[in-house]
């Protein structure tokens, strides 16, 4: 199981950019790179997930450098509603769930 | 419509009682999970289970059992609850062909055994 480690916090103003980054040092071969959103009292939630090179959906962007031992999400364009916690996963698709760690992830704060 | 439902949000019971979680999908997947996030926000998996296999993480005490009446529900029933026991439960659902949408998650349930 590939541990990671990201920022345990940030601020960032609305309307800019964020980029969270994550290390993930001894990602295995067959993992993929996951980031979930999670708010107060509701369980986590999907955002995007990649293998290498860069990944965009309509919510985020995912860029994994070609080692693979870490990963950015970036966030374009903020609001207040994206203060969230975000978590970075790296696990083996679909058996990753058998170990499925959370940690501690990073505690994004948007401010007006 | 809420794609991974969990009841009741909240459960406040007294030690010893046996005590029932419900999770519901209606995204059609394939397998189903249950999770314990515990007081450091830690994530563990304690089921995973399919129409085809039962997978337990073997850390989860026998006192903990999944239900799966179909292939859309996937219930928690605990005996003899405990005080440490107390956490918020995580359902999810995930379809094993679509990586694409990872794992969904229900709103959890915060339980506390007093």
């Amino acid at each position: 199981l590939a541990k990671t480690t990201q920022p345990i916090s940030m601020d960032s103003y609305e309307g800019q950019e964020v980029n969270i980054t994550c290390s993930h040092n001894n990602i295995a071969t067959n993992d993929y790179i996951t980031w979930y959103q999670q708010f107060p009292s509701q369980g986590p939630r999907f955002i995007i997930q990649g293998y290498k090179t860069k990944v965009t959906n309509e919510v985020a962007s995912l860029f994994i450098p070609a080692d693979r031992k870490s990963s950015t999400l970036s966030l374009p364009r903020v609001s207040l509603s994206d203060t969230a916690v975000y978590y970075c996963l790296v696990y083996e698709w679909p058996t990753g769930a058998n170990n499925l760690f959370f940690g501690t992830g990073t505690r994004l704060t948007v401010i007006p | 419509d809420t794609a991974v439902s969990q009841t009741p949000k909240y459960l406040v019971t007294q030690m010893g009682n046996d005590k029932s979680i419900k999770c519901e999908q209606n995204l059609g997947h394939d397998t189903m999970y249950w999770y314990k996030q515990d007081s450091k926000k830690f994530l563990k998996i304690m089921f995973s289970y399919n129409n085809k296999e039962l997978i337990i993480n073997e850390t989860v005490p026998n006192r903990f059992s999944p239900k799966s009446p179909d292939k859309a529900h996937l219930n928690l029933h605990i005996n003899s609850l405990e005080l440490g026991d107390s956490a918020v439960y995580f359902c999810a659902s995930s379809q094993d062909s679509d990586r694409e949408d990872g794992y969904t998650f229900g709103s959890g349930t915060r339980l506390t055994v007093v």
